[in-house]
């Protein structure tokens, strides 16, 4: 089965402290796996790919084949993360698969 | 390019009545998404299109709504009749080609009374 799991849908942390949100996943053969992010009021934007191994705004997740998970992080968050955030997978036929959302609330 | 445009960005209607939301994607992109987001459920993908063809509409709630792309510039999503349970923003997604980054228009955010 292909799906993706974000066992959070709510998030709420001190601005500056570390953020790390879950995502699992479960599918057979090699993933490649999404981070989206919705600000308030704006469309979805795609943060980062897993392939990219990159950074944006701070932000890094890390493929871990043998948990299933593609966690994003970030190590002192800001007010402006503050957002909706979604995992997503590209699943056999080539579309995304989406987890739930988790909605990030960065306290001043 | 302007994106993915939508319209119209808000929508308030009585139940029963039909809502048509519009959707412009990018240019030169072959695919095109149709999704719902509550609060509920996130983001569920209702319908896409390839080639203006559509390709899987298992999301699609129910006989109440039908998604056309005459063209590659223009696809409609309607909910006929309306009911409140449909209230949701509508998000329409392009994308230049199989699994590629998929780029979001604005939304309609609907709320039927």
């Amino acid at each position: 089965a292909q799906r993706v799991t974000q066992p959070e849908k709510l998030l709420s942390v001190f601005k500056g402290a570390p953020v790390e949100l879950k995502c699992n996943y479960s599918y057979s053969g090699s993933p490649e796996l999404f981070w989206y992010v919705q600000y308030s009021r704006q469309r979805l934007q795609l943060l980062l790919r897993h392939i990219s191994r990159e950074s944006i705004k701070g932000f890094t997740a890390d493929l871990n084949k043998g948990e299933t998970s593609f966690h994003l992080k970030k190590p002192f968050a800001q007010e402006e993360d503050s957002a909706m955030y979604y995992c997503a997978l590209k699943g056999r036929n080539y579309q995304l698969i989406w987890g739930a959302g988790t909605k990030l609330i960065i306290k001043p | 390019d302007a994106g993915v445009i939508q319209s119209p960005r808000h929508e308030v209607t009585e139940m029963g009545q039909e809502v048509t939301l519009r959707c412009k994607p990018i240019s030169g992109h072959d695919y095109l998404f149709w999704y719902r987001q509550t609060m509920m459920r996130g983001l569920e993908l209702l319908i896409y299109f390839n080639n203006n063809v559509p390709i899987d509409d298992s999301g699609m709630p129910e006989d109440r709504f039908s998604a056309k792309m005459p063209n590659a510039s223009f696809s409609t999503l309607k909910i006929q009749p309306s009911e409140p349970r449909d209230s949701a923003v509508y998000f329409c997604a392009s994308t230049p080609g199989a699994g590629k980054t998929q780029y979001f228009g604005p939304g309609t955010r609907l709320l039927v009374l």
